[in-house]
């Protein structure tokens, strides 16, 4: 089984600035993926950025960026120059070799001017 | 490419009806999943579909159902409504092979009166 944990329940940000969004997950299986999405008001979940495991690079997505610690089972999402737009719920997820999506339970980003 | 659509986007429904709703993956895709997202138990897999197969379910009541047609598209029925059953019902697309990144649709808001 797998689990994700995402223990900030809101995150607050001033336009331009960075925040870190955490997340830590579990998981028994060698070869997963990571993603991290993004769902705004319209409930419709978007893309954020995904990692490989077997990847030590980290990866990076124009503003958006991680911080994979395979050892430490942790994968935080790195928003630089926030902008109004990203105002939304971010969900971290896992996939292992079947292809379901655990999730977490997200973190509220709030972007103030 | 066209992204994910879901048909009907807003269902009313009562206690003991049925319900199906539709999913019509990106073009190429070969894999939808669905999920069912709550307030009280977040975004939870229901069940994936590859080439008109089942490929892997998660734990839901045998009320839920869904199959895959030749040209990929995905039907979900959810039998005997219970209130517990409203929800956003998201379905997602992705080539086929295992771990690939999942796109989803704008999903389909179900409320059970």
């Amino acid at each position: 089984a797998q689990t994700v944990t995402q223990s900030q329940p809101e995150m607050s940000v001033q336009e331009a600035e960075t925040v870190t969004l955490s997340c830590t997950y579990d998981t028994s299986e060698s070869d997963y993926y990571l993603f991290w999405y993004k769902q705004p008001p319209s409930r419709q979940m978007i893309l954020v950025i995904r990692q490989e495991a077997y990847k030590q690079q980290n990866a990076t997505e124009n503003r958006f960026s991680v911080n994979f610690q395979k050892a430490a089972k942790s994968f935080s999402l790195k928003i630089s120059d926030s902008q109004l737009g990203d105002a939304a719920m971010y969900f971290c997820s896992i996939t292992g070799t079947a292809s379901k999506l655990t999730f977490g339970t997200g973190t509220r980003l709030q972007v103030t001017l | 490419k066209a992204g994910v659509t879901q048909t009907p986007r807003y269902l009313i429904k009562t206690r003991g009806q049925q319900v199906t709703l539709s999913c019509s993956p990106i073009s190429g895709h070969r894999s939808v999943s669905w999920y069912q997202q709550t307030p009280g138990q977040g975004l939870q897999f229901l069940f994936e579909y590859f080439s008109e197969t089942q490929r892997n379910k998660g734990n839901f009541p045998g009320r839920f159902s869904g199959r895959q047609f030749s040209n990929s598209r995905s039907e979900m029925n959810v039998s005997t409504l219970e209130l517990g059953d409203s929800a956003l019902y998201l379905c997602a697309s992705s080539g086929g092979g295992r771990q690939e990144t999942q796109y989803f649709g704008p999903g389909t808001r179900l409320l059970v009166l």
